[in-house]
This record gives structure tokens, sequence and C-alpha cells, in this order.
């Protein structure tokens, strides 16, 4: 069975430091990826995702993944984190189908605190 | 840019009573899910919808919960019964035909009492 791990709960880092929020995954195929950001009391907007090609990925808000196969990792990174970043990361893996309808497996969330 | 919506936002209900959560897909999606997350807890995958049937669903959906597509543009959940441990978010979310990237919507918050 498929399964995400994000071992940081609570990451707290100071404005304009950089940043780094960890995924492990587990999953028996090629994996699709995905970071979504969740703001308190919204919905989840997805940040970016990994599906092939480059294992370094782009996404909105200045916010890069990589993926690393040899360590079953895709761990999120910002060079520079404002105040607005402040919210809870969720980091997921699905099933590459090329289209389908399979649910996607969520880690527990980190949640991060920015210091002015 | 078309997104997912969701109404209610919120839903206050009685033990035992029935509820229905309604999603408004993205139009040209032809993939459906639906997602709890208890709070303080992780993203829980319930159900995923296609070609008006259920393609895959978790352990959590048992009989107690149903989905359906009434028309062209709703896609609903209902729980029959609510217990005190389906107070939850309630996240719809869709994917269209050649892309595994699912668009989600703001959530029902529902509380049972």
């Amino acid at each position: 069975a498929q399964s995400v791990t994000q071992p940081d709960i609570h990451i707290t880092v100071s404005e304009g430091a950089s940043l780094e929020l960890r995924c492990n995954y587990s999953y028996g195929a090629t994996p699709y990826l995905f970071w979504y950001v969740q703001s308190p009391g919204q919905g989840l907007q997805l940040l970016l995702k990994y599906f092939s090609g480059d294992t370094l990925v782009q996404g909105i808000k200045g916010f890069e993944a990589e993926f690393k196969r040899s360590q079953s990792s895709f761990n999120l990174r910002k060079p520079s984190v404002h105040w607005s970043d402040a919210a809870e990361y969720f980091c997921a893996v699905g099933a590459v189908t090329g289209g389908g309808a399979d649910g996607l497996t969520f880690g527990k969330g980190t949640h991060l605190i920015i210091q002015p | 840019e078309p997104e997912v919506t969701q109404t209610p936002s919120h839903q206050v209900t009685q033990m035992g009573q029935e509820v229905i959560l309604r999603c408004v897909p993205i139009s040209n999606h032809l993939y459906f899910y639906w997602y709890r997350q208890i709070l303080g807890q992780k993203v829980e995958f319930l159900v995923s919808f296609y070609n008006n049937e259920i393609s895959e669903k978790s352990e959590i959906f048992d009989d107690q919960f149903s989905v359906e597509r009434p028309d062209g543009s709703n896609f609903t959940l209902k729980i029959r019964s609510t217990k005190l441990e389906d107070s939850a978010m309630y996240f719809c979310a869709s994917n269209g035909q050649y892309t595994d990237t699912q668009y989600f919507g703001p959530g029902t918050r529902l509380t049972v009492l």
C-alpha cells in the first residue's frame, strides 16, 4: 500500500530564511507526487507536481521540489519565505494512470510558522 | 480560471440526520472525488467516481455514504445517518481526462451534534 511520511509536524522559520519541508513516500510503481498548501479555513491549493522528466520541478509562489527516487523523497523548498507562506503543507502521492480515478494518499502535513 | 465549488461552506446537523454535500466540479472534468479531513488530521480519500459509477472507494466509505451525479454539473455526497465522528471538512476534487492533477474545492465543514 502507498504511504506518505512528513516527519516534521511543525517547522518555524524566520521571514526571509530558506525553507525545506521533507516528504518521503512508499509506492510500488511510478508515482505522481504533489505538494498542496492549505491556509487556515481554506481548501487545498496545488503548489506543484511531479509526473516524470526533470526531477526538479517549479511551482507557484516561488516553491520548488526535487524528486529523488533513490531516497523515495520529494522535498519542498523555497529560498526565502514570506509571512504569507504560513500555512499547512501536504505532500501527496497518486498513481500514474494518464487520466484516471485513483485517490491520492496524503501525508499528515507540516505546519509552517513564520517568525518576523 | 475554472474552479471546483462546494456548498454549503458549513453544515450543522443532529446525529442520525441525513446530509447531502454538494459540489460542482470543473466543467470539462470527468473524474470526481470526495475526501475528508478530520480536524487536525490528514486528508483522507473517500471515493472516486467516473462514468456514473464508483471507481474506487476507501474503507471509510461504508454503507452510510453514497455519491451521485444527479445532472451534468453537480456531484453529491450523502451521509444517510450522521454520527459524531463524521464531523470533518469534506473536500470535493476533480480532474480531466488526460491529466492526473486533482483540483480541490474549498470544502464543506460538517459539524454533527
